[in-house]
């Protein structure tokens, strides 16, 4: 019973140009939706948020939209920069205190 | 503060032996959570603490596991008699709702993980 989905495994972007990154759930409950960004012998760390009252929200460089009726959100970082090569994982969660991880997905910024 | 420890970094092991790992949180969290991780997948919730007290157990976690915060600060997860199924990266995360960011959200500070193998 997979409730968070990220149907693409990997993603290769040119520095500079719109990276998009998606994800789909099917628990209509969740509260809050997380990206978080996990380097190579790291542990995940936190990116960006969204409520589920909100459709948009932006910080810097990294927006995150969510499509309620459709269950879908993505994260969209612009302009793309080598660094954030690494994987992002979606993670929603709701009022059981505890997160819901996706698959992941790998970004490739190439220079 | 130096946020969230976690020990060993790495640990191999023969399977049926006993491994404990443990987390030192960032001191002012109240809640200690645990996850495992195995290649291509994301974080897999194991358990979650509130202070000392254990609130919830993922179904997935068998009776060879065992986590513990005794006074509310570190925790331990204990997995007895290994399995080479075990095999995995082990994360601790910490947070406190009164952290939380502009959405509200439950923002978990995660640290570098235990690295398991058993051979």
């Amino acid at each position: 019973d997979q409730q968070v989905k990220q149907n693409s495994p990997s993603l290769s972007v040119q520095e500079g140009r719109i990276s998009i990154l998606n994800c789909d759930y099917t628990n209509s409950m969740f509260d809050y939706f997380l990206w978080y960004k996990k380097y190579p012998a790291e542990g995940p760390t936190f990116l960006i948020s969204i409520s589920s009252i909100k459709d948009k929200n932006e910080d810097g460089r990294f927006t995150v939209f969510l499509n309620k009726s459709a269950k879908h959100l993505s994260l969209h970082i612009v302009p793309s920069q080598p660094g954030d090569s690494a994987v992002y994982f979606c993670a929603p969660g709701d009022s059981s205190y505890k997160l819901i991880f996706g698959s992941g997905t790998r970004l490739l910024v190439r220079p | 503060d130096t946020g969230v420890s976690q020990n060993p970094r790495h640990k191999i092991t023969k399977r049926g032996q006993n491994v404990t790992f443990r987390c030192d949180p960032i001191s002012e969290h109240n809640r200690l959570y645990w996850y495992r991780q195995t290649l291509g997948q994301g974080p897999e919730f194991l358990t979650y603490f509130q202070n000392e007290a254990q609130l919830e157990k993922s179904r997935l976690l068998s009776d060879r596991f065992s986590a513990e915060r005794p006074k509310g600060s570190f925790s331990t997860l204990e997995i007895q008699r290994t399995e080479q199924g075990d095999s995995a990266m082990y994360l601790c995360a910490s947070s406190s709702l009164l952290q939380g960011r502009s959405s509200g959200a439950n923002v978990l500070t995660f640290g570098a993980g235990s690295r398991l193998t058993v051979l």
